[in-house]
Parts: structure tokens; sequence; C-alpha cells
């Protein structure tokens, strides 16, 4: 079955620190990606989704995303942080692979934002 | 409705008694998603539904759990002779076949 590994668990930045997140999942084929955002108190949203095409795709709040297909990874990156982006992020992937179009989430990382 | 509802918001109850959770996803998902978030736990996946097929039912963690989904619609969770490790936030998720899932507010379970 497919897994999702985020490595960092918990991030502290200060503001306008630039934030790169990794995300990696298990093994290839094709997969739709995706990273959402669950701030304090809140329900998931999407940030942003990879269907095809363009591998670095833009998100909401300046966020962006590059799909490496060859190292199965889908880091979200930010050049400036502030402290409005104080939350949890979780990275999802759907594979064909196994035809269920499962939704399989990596663990989360939680992200402190500093004034 | 626009979104997935879930019912109750809260739900405080004893440990020993059965609960049940509702989920009404939004209208034509034919996926259907139940997760657990304890805190600090990240997300915890329970049961897939996806319209027609049997459920994928691998993260149940013990047969106290349960679900099912009515005519392709509602879901309902119900946990069995709860107890305090079942504390959490329950969240249901639908969407299209491998499209964007989107999440409800959760049921807040608190086994006493």
């Amino acid at each position: 079955a497919q897994s999702v590994s985020q490595h960092n668990h918990h991030v502290i930045l200060s503001e306008a620190a630039s934030l790169e997140l990794g995300c990696n999942y298990s093994y290839g084929g094709t997969v739709n990606l995706f990273w959402y955002v669950q701030y304090p108190g809140q329900h998931l949203q999407l940030l942003l989704k990879y269907f095809s095409g363009d591998p670095l795709v833009k998100g909401i709040k300046g966020f962006e995303a590059e799909f490496i297909k060859s190292k199965f990874s889908f880091n979200l990156r930010k050049p400036s942080v502030q402290w409005s982006d104080t939350a949890e992020y979780f990275c999802a992937v759907t594979d064909s692979g196994a035809g269920s179009y499962q939704l399989t989430f990596g663990k989360g990382t939680k992200l402190s934002v500093i004034p | 409705g626009a979104g997935v509802s879930q019912s109750p918001s809260n739900k405080v109850t004893e440990k020993g008694k059965d609960v049940e959770l509702r989920c009404d996803p939004i209208s034509g998902h034919t996926a259907l998603y139940w997760y657990r978030q304890s805190l600090g736990q990240g997300l915890e996946f329970l049961i897939y539904f996806q319209g027609n097929s049997a459920p994928d039912k691998s993260g149940l963690p013990s047969d106290r759990f349960s679900a099912e989904r009515t005519g392709g619609s509602v879901s309902t969770l119900t946990i069995q002779r709860t107890q305090q490790e079942d504390s959490a936030v329950y969240l249901c998720a639908s969407s299209l076949v491998g499209g964007e899932a989107f999440f409800g507010q959760g049921t807040r379970l608190t086994v006493v």
C-alpha cells in the first residue's frame, strides 16, 4: 500500500524566513498529490494539488510545491512565512495502482512561526 | 448542503457506552473517508468507502469500531463499549474518485 512520509514533525521559523516541508511517497505510478493545511481550531482545507502538467504547482497564500517524480517527492515551499502560517500541514497522495484512488496522508508537520 | 456535515459536533459519553457519529458527504461524491485525530498524533485512517466496492476497513483499531454507508451517501461510524483511549476528533471527508477530499468540521468525542 501507498505510504507518505513527512520528515519534519515540528518546524519553528521566524517571520520572513523561507519554508520547505518535505513529503515523499512510497511508490510511483499515476499519482495525484495534495497539501492540506489545518489552522488552529479549524478544519482541514486544501492548500494546493497536482494532477498532471507543470510539476511546479502554485497554491493559495503564496505556497507552492514541486513534484519530482524521480524522487517520489512533493515538497511544499514558501519564500517568506508569516505568523498567520502557523498551522499543521499534511501531504496526501492518491494513486491508481490498486484501482481504488484511496487518499493516503502523511503524519503532518506542525509549523510555528515566531513574530 | 454545500460541504461535508458531521454530527454531533461534540459528544461526551461514559466509558462502556456505544456512540454513533454521522457524516453527510457532499452530494455526488462517491468516496468517503473516516479519520481520527488525536492530540499530537496526526491523522489516523479508519475506513474508506468507494462507490459500491467493499470498504477498506484496514484502519479500524478494533472490532468495537464499525461503519456503514447507506445508499452511497450518509455514513455512520459506530464505536461500541467506548474506552477512554477512543477520545479524539473523528473526521469525515468525501471526494470524487481520485480528487480533492473535502473535510467536515469533525466530531469531538470525549469518553469519561
